[in-house]
């Protein structure tokens, strides 16, 4: 069965600051993707992983994958404060379509 | 332009009452998805469906039942047999084929028993 751990579940950050969100999956997977969602509303697709060391980039936001560690990363650079928001890692099962979701991290960017 | 609707926005039910979650997209996805979030957890998957009549249980079926009559619409019956349906649903949609599979979520609808 395929577990995906998140930590930590709660991020405080100063605005400005470096920090970085751990994704862990326990079963071979090929696919692993990122999402935003804000209070009260949908998720919003931020990345998508496809191959071992495969990392993207969009602003203050970066995310690697090591499938060999099943492990990905979300970094984030020098927050500002429109980052505060929860962000889950979903992992895809080996075969088919179907995700399965990390709890999720809560980040709050203080000023 | 495209996307994924869901309706109502919010929903509220009496104790033993069953109600009908909408979920239309026009994306032209294969592959359509019901997940059930409660509050400060992860999503959890309720029930698939990866081609017109045909879906799957996922991981929380029990006490819900869909359709997939319409390669558009996958409507959610929530029972009176789920004990505790009170949670933020969310709808998403994906294209069956390709390697990305990236799965797009509508704005979701919020139910609450009174």
């Amino acid at each position: 069965e395929l577990k995906v751990e998140q930590n930590p579940l709660f991020l405080s950050m100063q605005e400005g600051k470096n920090y970085t969100i751990y994704c862990n999956y326990s079963t071979t997977s090929d696919r692993l993707y990122w999402y935003r969602q804000d209070p009260g509303k949908s998720l919003e697709s931020l990345f998508v992983l496809l191959s071992n060391g495969a990392v993207k980039q969009e602003g203050r936001l970066m995310a690697s994958l090591d499938t060999k560690a099943r492990l990905s990363t979300l970094h984030i650079t020098a927050a500002v404060h429109d980052l505060s928001a929860t962000y889950f890692c979903a992992v895809a099962m080996e075969y088919g379509n179907k995700l399965v979701f990390g709890a999720g991290t809560i980040l709050r960017v203080k000023s | 332009d495209g996307g994924i609707t869901q309706s109502p926005k919010y929903l509220f039910r009496k104790e033993g009452q069953n109600v009908t979650l909408s979920c239309e997209q026009n994306l032209n996805h294969d592959a359509m998805y019901w997940y059930r979030q409660d509050p400060g957890q992860g999503l959890r998957l309720i029930y698939y469906s990866q081609i017109v009549n045909d879906f799957q249980k996922g991981d929380i079926a029990e006490g819900y039942s869909v359709s997939r009559e319409k390669k558009e619409s996958f409507p959610l019956t929530v029972t009176s047999a789920q004990k505790n349906p009170t949670a933020f649903y969310l709808c998403a949609s994906s294209i069956q084929a390709g390697g990305l599979n990236e799965q797009f979520f509508g704005p979701g609808t919020r139910l609450t028993v009174l």
